[in-house]
């Protein structure tokens, strides 16, 4: 199976401030077809997941261009450029690339 | 505008059976794969499994921890996919969710399953 290692696990940030979260995965996420299957979703305390990011770096609809995402192959990144106080809570990457899809730990995300 | 509703959530003994349903709404059903998603309490996501539309065969894919136990599968006709658990261990105690294709770009509010004596 494909590991998934987020880093850091747990994050305070300034209102304003930019944020980032790392996801490393144990092999090539990169798929027979070319696409690497790489996602970022976001999950507020009692709510559902929700995708922000989809195949790197294509965003989710209705997703602000303050949130991006970016990397290849085995190392990736999700950039919050400026925190805003409803990013609070916690982001998961995850791999579609082979069966079983997986998960990284999750990062919590609050405001300083 | 998508919608998924997970049901059938509930208290249920060690070693018995439930199956929860996915009833979707706002897109064709049909045309779309279907995956399984748990979230054990205080914990992160588990990915449960997957079935693909009728298009690339109806398939499924199973995470190991319930591979020979839980069966994924759909109605077209109804707008529903199901997630039959049987042989439930205390482990499976989770919040259960159900997410649209493999990107899973729009979740349900999830179930939850309480394996408990």
């Amino acid at each position: 199976d494909i590991v998934m290692t987020q880093t850091p696990l747990s994050s305070s940030v300034t209102l304003g401030q930019p944020a980032s979260i790392s996801c490393r995965s144990s092999q090539s996420l990169v798929h027979s077809d070319g696409t690497t299957y790489l996602s970022w979703l976001h999950q507020r305390p009692g709510q559902p997941p929700r995708l922000l990011i989809y195949r790197i770096s294509d965003r989710n609809s209705g997703v602000p261009d303050r949130i991006s995402g970016s990397g290849a192959g085995t190392d990736f990144t999700l950039q919050i450029s400026r925190v805003e106080a409803e990013d609070v809570g916690v982001y998961y990457c995850t791999q579609a690339t082979q069966f079983p899809y997986t998960f990284g730990q999750g990062t919590k995300l609050e405001i300083k | 505008e998508v919608e998924l509703v997970e049901s059938g959530g509930g208290l249920v003994q060690p070693g018995r059976s439930l199956r929860l349903s996915c009833t979707a709404s706002g897109f064709t059903f049909g045309d779309k794969a279907m995956t399984w998603v748990r979230q054990a309490p205080g914990k992160g996501l588990e990915w449960v499994g997957f079935i693909r539309s009728k298009a690339y065969g109806g398939t499924t894919e199973y995470a190991a921890s319930v591979k020979g136990r839980f069966t994924i599968s759909r109605d077209d006709s109804k707008s529903i996919a199901y997630l039959q658990m049987n042989s439930l261990k205390t482990e499976d105690t989770a919040v259960y969710y159900c997410s649209r294709s493999w990107g899973m770009d729009y979740w349900g509010q999830g179930t939850l399953v309480t394996v408990s004596s």
